[in-house]
């Protein structure tokens, strides 16, 4: 069975830094992986997904995150946070195939401090 | 293009109670998921639907049920409420066999009292 593990519940950070939140995932077999966000009262909007090729992958928000297989991460970086991105993130991974359920990480608040 | 909705937004109920939530995927998504979003326990998998199908269950007693109608919109009936049952519950649609992505709701927030 797949399962995610977010290391850190909160990350606070200031307004202009640089940010790493880390993922970390077992399968027991290739996965797709996906970091999504939620903004305060709002559902998740998905900011970019590892399916296959570069592991290097770049999102909307000028996020980006790199897949390492042989440490089974997928850790979302962004190299100068705004006030803006204060939001939830949640990593999720997915065993290839049509009916194979997404799970989901417990979840990340960032918080950028002005 | 619309995006997935819910209704109602927000909802209040007596511990006891009955609920029916309600989904509406995008156009031409076939896939429904619904989660529990409490707080401090992240996104909780309850159930997913496929062409009126359910496909897989999350770890939830059955009092939690649902359905998928003819045009894949969805809805998600809770019996007998308890307190815990206060969350927010998102719908998630996806294209199924062409993407992994899904595609979220606004959510619908229940309380219950």
């Amino acid at each position: 069975a797949q399962s995610v593990t977010q290391l850190d519940s909160q990350v606070p950070v200031f307004e202009e830094a640089p940010v790493e939140l880390r993922c970390n995932y077992s399968s027991s077999v290739s996965v797709y992986l996906f970091w999504y966000v939620q903004y305060p009262n709002q559902g998740l909007q998905l900011l970019l997904k590892y399916l296959s090729g570069s592991t290097l992958v770049k999102g909307i928000n000028g996020f980006e995150a790199e897949f390492n297989k042989s440490q089974t991460s997928f850790h979302l970086r962004k190299p100068s946070v705004h006030i803006s991105d204060t939001a939830e993130y949640f990593c999720a991974v997915s065993e290839p195939g049509g009916y194979q359920k997404v799970t989901f990480g417990i979840g990340t608040k960032l918080q950028v401090i002005p | 293009e619309a995006g997935v909705t819910q209704s109602p937004t927000h909802l209040i109920k007596t511990r006891g109670q009955q609920v029916t939530l309600r989904c509406s995927p995008i156009s031409g998504h076939t896939s429904v998921y619904w989660y529990q979003q409490a707080l401090g326990l992240g996104l909780q998998f309850l159930l997913w639907y496929d062409e009126g199908e359910e496909r897989n269950r999350g770890n939830f007693p059955p009092r939690f049920s649902g359905r998928q109608f003819p045009n894949y919109s969805s809805e998600l009936n809770v019996n007998a409420l308890e307190l815990e049952d206060s969350a927010l519950y998102l719908c998630a649609s996806r294209k199924l066999q062409v993407t992994y992505e899904q595609y979220f709701g606004p959510g619908t927030r229940l309380t219950v009292t």
